[in-house]
């Protein structure tokens, strides 16, 4: 059973470009989950789509976005690019529906964003 | 606001050692404690506990959970160098249905 991927693995972007990253979670998991990992903050949730909506969000500006389609896959994309920006950011799977599981994510290898 | 701490940030240990890791949380409507390994990549799903108790992995890896003091401890006996990794805990909200991490704990083992 393929695990989430997640591309591109690694890019570079200047500051006040966006980009957009994508997820494919495990087939037949319809939960969707987003979180940036830095050096200083660690791990921080971004947002979660469960069936093409959102569900809940984190404490990110709203230059941070993100969609799911019908078919689970999720695009997150950050405009205006900032230094700070820079972070791996990692998509989660997980088989239940949002509110209802106990939280079993299964990450990805996270997509690694060089802001300069 | 959810809360994750865990502690020692980093330790080096010999192999052979036995390491505790320790997570004391404050998490709004907590569901379950989860324990993941993150080497190079990916974080790695270890433990999921929802209930006060012990839970074993390996005969290496358990994790004790205690709900009436809001923590959790993950030990490791027997270490090996293929344990060097960033221990991660979260602490999982079924309100807002999503993980709060605390910064980890860098384990190295040393020959």
């Amino acid at each position: 059973k393929a695990g989430v991927t997640q591309t591109p693995r690694y890019l570079i972007k200047t500051r006040g470009q966006q980009v957009t990253l994508s997820c494919s979670p495990i087939s037949g998991h319809r939960s969707v989950s987003w979180y940036q990992q830095t050096p200083g903050q660690g791990l921080q949730f971004l947002f979660e789509y469960f069936s093409e909506t959102q569900r809940n969000k984190g404490n990110f500006p709203g230059r941070f976005s993100g969609r799911q389609f019908s078919n689970s896959r999720s695009e997150m994309n950050v405009s205006t690019l900032e230094l700070g920006d820079s972070a791996l950011y990692l998509c989660a799977s997980s088989f239940k529906q949002a509110g209802v599981g106990t939280g079993e994510l299964f990450f990805g290898e996270g997509s690694r964003l060089t802001v300069l | 606001e959810d809360k994750v701490v865990q502690s020692p940030l980093s330790l080096v240990v010999h192999e052979g050692d036995t390491v505790t890791l320790n997570c004391s949380y404050e998490v709004t409507n907590f569901r379950s404690l989860l324990w993941y390994k993150q080497e190079k990549k990916a974080p790695t799903f270890l433990f999921m506990l929802t209930s006060s108790g012990i839970e074993k992995k390996s005969e290496r890896l358990s994790s004790i959970l205690d709900k009436k003091e809001l923590s959790s401890i993950l030990n490791i006996t027997a270490t090996q160098t293929g344990d060097s990794a960033i221990y991660l805990c979260a602490g999982y909200t079924g309100t807002a249905s999503k993980l709060t991490f605390g910064t980890g704990t860098r384990l190295q083992v040393t020959l």
